[in-house]
Order: structure tokens, then sequence, then C-alpha cells
């Protein structure tokens, strides 16, 4: 069964800092997903991680991907306010014929002033 | 941009009662699931459904669910009886490809009495 873990699983930052979330699974797999959810609200595709050094980046924030060692990072870049939100990584998980989604129990990212 | 739906957007039912819940897909998409997320945890799997069958199923989707894709459109989650611990954000997702991202809904919230 696949497992994965996010951490810190809550994370309180300064507005200008720079901080990363990891996110380590416990099976192969070869696509890894980060989302983001504001309170209330659904979730918001952020990267498409599809290969062994993968790297993405959009705006304040990059994702990279190793799939040798089963982990993915999610850097954040002189942080501002409105990246406050929780931030989940889901892995693909081919445990059947279709396959689905195997989140992490998320990252509640607080931005400060 | 084409999104997935899900109506309703909030469902109050009593203990017991049989409630179904609604979703939209993208059109061209051909994979179906539903997720479910406890307040303040993480997102769980719950089904994954193709070719008008269930593909996989997780340890939570019992046999007081069901799912249906009853016209080319909608694709639904019946909760036979509900129980308190049913009470959570349902999200229904579809992707185009097995293998692709999944776009997901904006949630139902149910709170069962």
């Amino acid at each position: 069964e696949l497992k994965v873990e996010q951490n810190p699983l809550f994370l309180s930052m300064q507005e200008g800092k720079n901080y990363t979330i990891y996110c380590n699974y416990s099976t192969t797999s070869d696509r890894l997903y980060w989302y983001r959810q504001d309170p209330g609200k659904s979730l918001e595709s952020l990267f498409v991680l599809l290969s062994n050094g993968a790297v993405k980046q959009e705006g304040r924030l990059m994702a990279s991907l190793d799939t040798k060692a089963r982990l993915s990072t999610l850097h954040i870049t002189a942080a501002v306010h409105d990246l406050s939100a929780t931030y989940f990584c889901a892995v693909f998980y081919r445990g059947g014929s279709q396959g689905n989604l195997i989140f992490g129990k998320g990252t509640k990212l607080s931005v400060k002033p | 941009e084409p999104e997935v739906t899900q109506t309703p957007s909030h469902q109050v039912t009593q203990m017991g009662q049989e409630v179904i819940l609604r979703c939209v897909p993208i059109s061209n998409h051909l994979y179906f699931y539903w997720y479910r997320q406890i307040l303040g945890q993480k997102v769980e799997f719950l089904v994954s459904f193709y070719n008008n069958e269930i593909s996989e199923k997780s340890e939570i989707f019992d046999d007081q669910f069901s799912v249906e894709r009853p016209d080319g459109s909608n694709f639904t989650l019946k909760i036979r009886s509900t129980k308190l611990e049913d009470s959570a954000m349902y999200f229904c997702a579809s992707s185009v490809d097995k293998i692709y991202e999944q776009y997901f809904g904006p949630g139902t919230r149910l709170t069962v009495t």
C-alpha cells in the first residue's frame, strides 16, 4: 500500500522568507501532483510532475521530483500573504486498472506580514 | 475553460437517510472519481469509474455507497443510509485518460445530523 507523508504539517512563515515543503512516498510511482486548497474550497492543481528530475516553476513556487529517492519538494521563494493555503501532494498509485491519487495530509501554510 | 461541476454545494441530511451527490465531469473526459475529505483531514480516494463500471474502490466505499452514470453527462454518488461519520466534503474528479491529471469539482459538503 502506498503511503504519502508530507512535512511539515503546519508552517508559519514571514513574508519575504523562503521555505520548502517535503513529500515522501513509499512505493514507486511515475507521477506526482501538487494541489492548493483554500479554506472551504476545492483543490486547485499547481504542478504535475511526470518524470525523475522534473522541475516546474510558477511564480514564487517551484516543485521538483526525485523518483529514486521517492521525494518531491515544493519550494516557496519570498513568500507573500496570498500564498497562505493548505498544500497537498498526491501520488498516482497504480493499484488496479485505473489508478487513483493518494494524498498526503497537507501542509497548512500561513504567511504573516 | 471547461470545469467539473457538482450539486448541491451543501446537503444536510438526517442519519439513516439516502443522499445522492451529483457531478458533471468535463465533457471529453472518460475517467471519473469520487474522493472525500473529512473536515481538517486529508483527501481520501473512494472510487474510480470507467466505461460504466467501477474500476477500483477503497475500503471506505462499502455496500452503503454506489455510483452511477445515469446519462451521458452526470456521474452520481449515492449513500444509502447515511451515518454521522459520512459527514465530509465530497469531491468529484475527472480525467481524459487514467494517467492524466485529474480535475476536481468544487465539492459537496455533506452534513449528517
